[in-house]
């Protein structure tokens, strides 16, 4: 196993465009997490599944966002009516029930124009 | 209120000189801490954490870190900085499982 990807890599859109990220975690991994991160910044948490289930949102996610992890194991991110401030790194992480440590993938950035 | 804070923004050194990249922590329960590097445009690698036990963390890379309850902190260092070594490092603190609370991030910047 690579490891959690995400596709794509980068993505730049208009404002006011619907983007959809996805993110496939390491396998057997029953957890999942959802991170951005603006330029300077550290990761800043959005959402995490347990298998899934999604368990908590953060208050940055706004109903302009969704993700879903439908079979439990891939996840997809999507941003609706994409603006000028969604424009950011989104990481993706998974981890083992029981294990703390969360594993990163790449990152999606995402420019909107 | 949950909290990491990383006061240096970015630090210079030497190639081979000592690093030390401060890490402080608010947290309401007993924390699992974290540093990750980051290069340019990548995601996150985990360097090292601290769960329990020894209060003197090893990680990859030559880095260890060590964990101070009395001072809410949790230092990197590395006692040789090699130039690959250039990269943005975050501090991080986590509990049962869930999100992970980062610091704003230290740039390291190594000079040959």
């Amino acid at each position: 196993d690579t490891g959690v990807s995400q596709d794509p890599r980068h993505k730049i859109t208009k404002r006011g465009q619907n983007v959809t990220f996805r993110c496939d975690p390491i396998s057997e991994h029953n957890r999942l997490y959802w991170y951005r991160q603006t330029l300077g910044q550290g990761p800043e948490f959005l959402t995490y599944f347990q298998n899934e289930a999604q368990l908590e949102k953060s208050r940055l996610l706004s109903d302009r966002f969704s993700a879903e992890r439908p079979k439990g194991s891939f996840s997809t991110l999507e941003i609706q009516r994409t603006e000028q401030g969604d424009s950011a790194m989104y990481l993706c992480a998974s981890s083992f029930d029981g294990e703390e440590t969360q594993y990163f993938g790449p990152g999606t950035r995402l420019l909107v124009l | 209120a949950q909290s990491v804070t990383q006061p240096d923004i970015h630090i210079t050194v030497s190639e081979g000189a000592s690093l030390e990249l401060r890490c402080n922590y608010s947290y309401g329960a007993t924390p699992y801490l974290f540093w990750y590097v980051q290069s340019p445009g990548q995601g996150l690698q985990l360097l090292l954490k601290y769960f329990s036990g020894d209060t003197l963390v090893q990680g990859i890379k030559g880095f260890e870190a060590e964990f101070k309850r009395s001072q809410s902190s949790f230092n990197l260092r590395k006692p040789s900085v090699h130039w690959s070594d250039a990269a943005e490092y975050f501090c991080a603190v986590g509990n049962n499982f869930n999100k992970f609370y980062f610091g704003s991030g230290t740039k390291l910047n190594v000079k040959p």
